[in-house]
Parts: structure tokens; C-alpha cells; sequence
């Protein structure tokens, strides 16, 4: 069946740890991805998205994604994470007109 | 500029209840959707609506109907709630589909005794 796929559900990380939170999909052919955050009480935001071109996405508060084609993977990656970093991340890809969401990788770091 | 309002924020059912989830945006977006977010599920589509007029099946529909009332209102009915549906419920908006940024809700959380 396809899926999205994040490995990890909990991590915890000490303040200026990297981050690196996995998203694997199983959807052939032409993929959107997406990655969204929820902080505690408040509602999904979007971090970034990948359509096309460069496949190491920017996207807000210091993080990116890498999108390797071959891997069918849009691993989100943070050099550095802080205490306001505590939130659950959400993997999503847009294939055949529908945006499937993964289970969520909630992140608690820790002063 | 409110967004994406959804109400009400939190609501107990009894098994059997109806009762009916509403949401409004103020972005003038062509797309809706209602999600359902579930521990160690993910959000998970109930129903979507491409632009007005128009309403569409997602994942898992089963127990619900919706009502697309105009471009700003998009509505989630329960008939006959049940257990399995006890679980937080997400309007989300985008502009034009899935590939433009969806903005969402601050969620419903909906507990059926």
C-alpha cells in the first residue's frame, strides 16, 4: 500500500544537538513533499516543501529538508535545535492528487 | 485576519449523538478539508472539497457527511456517533489543492462515551 513512513515517533535531543527525523514514502513517479510542524496548542504549520529543482530545500526557523529521489526519502535536518524547537513534525507527500500525512515524530529537546 | 475558525473547540458525545463540526475561512481559498489526527496515525482525510460546489471522499469517510454552504463555509456531520470517532478534528485551507500551503484549524477535540 503507499505510505509515508517517519521511523522515529519520539526523539529527545539536548539544546544545540542536531536534528535529522526521517520520512520514507512508497509512491512511484512525480512526488510533492511536505513538512509540517504543530507546536503544543497550536495548530499545523507548514516548514517547507520540495516541487522540483534544487532537492536541499530552506525552509523557516533554520531548518531543511534533502530529497533523495533514489531513496524515496525528505529527511528534515536542523544543524543546531532549541528548546522552541519541542513541537511533533509531520512528513506529507502529494502523489496522484492526494496529500498523505505520516504519523508524526513528536520532538521534546531539552534545556 | 482570522484564518481558518473552527467550532466548537472541544464537545463529549454520547454513542448514537449527532452533532455537526463547523469551520470558516477568511482567505477567500477555493480548497477545503476536514482532517481527523489520531495518536500514532498521523492526519488522515475525511473529506476534501476542491473548490465550491464540489465535495470528495478522502481516507476514511465512513460516519460522516459534509457540506461545502459556500467558498468560506465548510462543514463535518456526525449522524450517529460512535467510539472509533472520538479523536481531534482539523479544517484545513489552500488556495488551489494540495500543492499550494494548507493552513489549518486549531482543531476540534471530539470524545464519543
Amino acid at each position: 500500500a503507499q505510505s509515508v513512513s517517519q521511523h522515529n515517533h519520539h526523539v529527545i535531543l539536548s539544546e544545540a544537538a542536531s536534528l535529522e527525523l526521517g520520512c520514507n514514502y512508497s509512491y512511484g513517479g512525480t512526488v510533492n513533499l511536505f513538512w509540517y510542524v504543530q507546536y503544543p496548542g497550536q495548530h499545523l504549520q507548514l516548514l517547507l516543501k520540495y516541487f522540483s529543482g534544487d532537492p536541499l530545500v530552506k525552509g523557516i526557523k533554520g531548518f531543511e529538508a534533502e530529497f533523495i529521489k533514489s531513496k524515496f526519502s525528505f529527511n528534515l535536518r536542523k544543524p543546531s535545535v532549541q528548546w522552541s524547537d519541542t513541537a511533533e513534525y509531520f512528513c506529507a507527500v502529494n502523489a496522484y492528487n492526494k496529500l498523505i500525512f505520516g504519523a508524526g515524530t513528536r520532538l521534546a529537546v531539552h534545556p | 485576519n482570522a484564518g481558518v475558525t473552527q467550532t466548537p473547540k472541544f464537545q463529549v458525545l454520547k454513542t448514537g449523538q449527532s452533532m455537526t463540526l463547523q469551520c470558516a475561512q477568511d482567505m477567500n481559498h477555493n480548497s477545503m478539508y476536514w482532517y481527523r489526527q489520531d495518536p500514532g496515525m498521523g492526519l488522515r482525510l475525511i473529506y476534501y472539497s476542491a473548490s465550491e460546489g464540489t465535495t470528495d471522499k478522502g481516507e476514511v469517510p465512513n460516519g460522516y457527511n459534509v457540506s461545502r454552504l459556500n467558498k468560506r463555509e465548510f462543514s463535518l456531520r456526525l449522524e450517529s456517533a460512535a467510539p472509533s470517532q472520538t479523536s481531534v478534528y482539523f479544517c484545513a485551507s489552500s488556495e488551489e489543492g494540495y500543492n499550494e500551503k494548507l493552513f489549518f484549524g486549531s482543531g476540534t477535540q471530539l470524545s464519543v462515551l
